[in-house]
C-alpha cells in the first residue's frame, strides 16, 4: 500500500524567504508524485508532478520539487515566498502508470509574514 | 469549459437524514473520484469510477453510495447522516491512468 507523510502541518515564512515543504512517500512500485495547492474555499490545483522523467520538476508559480529515490522524498521548494503563496499544500502519490487512485498527505498550511 | 461542478456548496443535515451530493464534469473524463477532507487528515478517497457503470470502494466508503450511469455524472449518496460525516467533499475527474486530477470547488456538509 502507498502512503504519504508531510512533515509539519503548519509552516510560517517571511516574504522573500525560502519555502521548503517536506514530503516522504512509500510505494511498492515506482511512483508518480504530485504537489497540489489549495487556496481558501477552493478546490485543489496541480502545482507539479513527477512521472519518472527528470528528477527535478518545475511547476507553476516558481515552485519546484526534487525526487530522491534513496530518501523516498519529494520535497517542494520556492526560493522566495510571496504573500500569494499563503495556502495549503498537499503531496500525493499514485502507483505509477498503473495507479488510478491518489493517496494524499495530511497537508501543510503555509503562512507568509510581511 | 466548466470543468468539474459540484452542488450544493453548503448543506446542513440533521442526524438520520439523507442527501445526494451532485458532481458533473464536461471534459469527457472516464475516471471520477469522491474525496472527503478533514482538518489535518488530508483527503481520503471514498469511492471512484473508471467509467460509466463501474464503481469501486476507496479507503472510507462506509455510510456512502455512488452510481455512474453516465460519463458526465457521479453523484454521492449519504444515507442516515451521522456527525462523523461532517466534512468537505471534493469530486475530481481525470482522463485516465496516471493523469492529473481536476477538482471541483467542494461541498461543505455539516451534520447536527
Amino acid at each position: 500500500a502507498q502512503s504519504v507523510t508531510q512533515l509539519g502541518s503548519h509552516v510560517s515564512v517571511s516574504e522573500g524567504a525560502l519555502v521548503l515543504l517536506r514530503c516522504n512517500y512509500s510505494s511498492s512500485v515506482p511512483p508518480y508524485l504530485f504537489w497540489y495547492v489549495q487556496y481558501p474555499n477552493q478546490g485543489l490545483q496541480l502545482l507539479l508532478k513527477y512521472t519518472s522523467a527528470a528528477t527535478l520538476v518545475k511547476g507553476i508559480n516558481g515552485f519546484e520539487a526534487e525526487f530522491k529515490k534513496s530518501e523516498t522524498s519529494f520535497h517542494l521548494t520556492k526560493p522566495s515566498a510571496h504573500m500569494s503563496d499563503a495556502a495549503e499544500y498537499f503531496c500525493a502519490v499514485s502507483e505509477g502508470v498503473a495507479g488510478n487512485k491518489l493517496t494524499f498527505g495530511g497537508g501543510t498550511r503555509v503562512l507568509v509574514k510581511p | 469549459n466548466a470543468g468539474v461542478t459540484q452542488t450544493p456548496k453548503f448543506r446542513i443535515l440533521k442526524i438520520g437524514q439523507s442527501m445526494t451530493l451532485q458532481c458533473a464534469q464536461d471534459m469527457n473524463h472516464n475516471y471520477m473520484y469522491w474525496y472527503r477532507q478533514d482538518p489535518g487528515m488530508g483527503l481520503k478517497l471514498i469511492y471512484y469510477s473508471v467509467g460509466a457503470g463501474i464503481t469501486d470502494k476507496g479507503e472510507v466508503p462506509n455510510g456512502y453510495n455512488v452510481s455512474r450511469s453516465t460519463t458526465e455524472d457521479f453523484p454521492l449518496r449519504l444515507e442516515l447522516a451521522a456527525p462523523s460525516q461532517t466534512s468537505v467533499y471534493f469530486c475530481a475527474s481525470s482522463a485516465g491512468l496516471g493523469n492529473v486530477l481536476t477538482f471541483g470547488a467542494g461541498s461543505r456538509l455539516t451534520v447536527l
